[in-house]
């Protein structure tokens, strides 16, 4: 099956910093989303980018799907950042396109 | 417009017991997939339905079943319980296609 590999596994930063997560993908998808899980472990939606840009507020995210990576970019980073970013892909090919794999994901930790 | 709910939020069972989770999907969402989450770990796809019929299934075992009513609501039911199936199990909805949402999770402590 599809291969998700999320880095840095771990980030620690100062309020007010910039970070950027990346995701690496071992096949073509049509899906592919950002989440962030919050300490009850709910998933908040990121965003939903196959392919292309997309801005959010302080959060963007890129996707190059012909090189198998996206990126999720943080701006001036908040306490309320903090937790676990998984980035999910749905294989192109797969028999279950509803399916979603994800990477083990990045825990950010931001300090005030 | 209400997201994905799930029921209960958290319970504690016994080894060998059986357990059934809840999940009622957004409205107009067809599509329920289920993952489980242990800690430490990305979520691991369980099953997904769509339209009442089962359209993917995860790496797990017999003990773990699931179905999905006329409503699009939908059950996943654990049996003979171990340790390991301790765990947050997900539940999301879609149209199938496009982009997932996910409720907020059942913790489930098998002692």
């Amino acid at each position: 099956g599809i291969q998700v590999e999320q880095s840095p596994p771990d980030l620690i930063l100062q309020e007010g910093a910039n970070s950027t997560l990346r995701c690496n993908f071992s096949d073509s998808v049509n899906n592919l989303q950002w989440f962030h899980q919050n300490p009850w472990g709910q998933l908040i939606n990121l965003f939903y980018i196959p392919s292309g840009t997309k801005q959010n507020g302080r959060l963007s995210a890129t996707t190059v799907a012909t090189e198998r990576y996206s990126l999720l970019y943080i701006s001036s980073s908040q306490t309320t950042d903090s937790g676990v970013y998984f980035c999910a892909v749905a294989n192109a090919g797969g028999t279950s396109y509803g399916k979603l794999t994800f990477g083990q994901g990045t825990i950010l930790t931001v300090h005030p | 417009d209400a997201g994905v709910t799930q029921s209960p939020t958290h319970l504690i069972k016994t080894r060998g017991q059986q357990v059934t989770l809840r999940c009622s999907p957004i409205s107009g969402h067809k599509s329920v997939s289920w993952y489980q989450q242990v800690l430490g770990q990305g979520p691991q796809f369980i099953f997904q339905y769509y339209e009442k019929e089962e359209r993917g299934r995860g790496n797990f075992p017999d003990r773990f079943s699931a179905r999905q009513f006329p409503n699009y609501s939908s059950e996943l039911n654990v049996n003979a319980l171990l340790l390991g199936d301790s765990a947050l199990y997900l539940c999301a909805s879609g149209t199938g296609w496009t982009e997932a949402f996910f409720g907020q999770g059942t913790r489930l402590t098998v002692v």
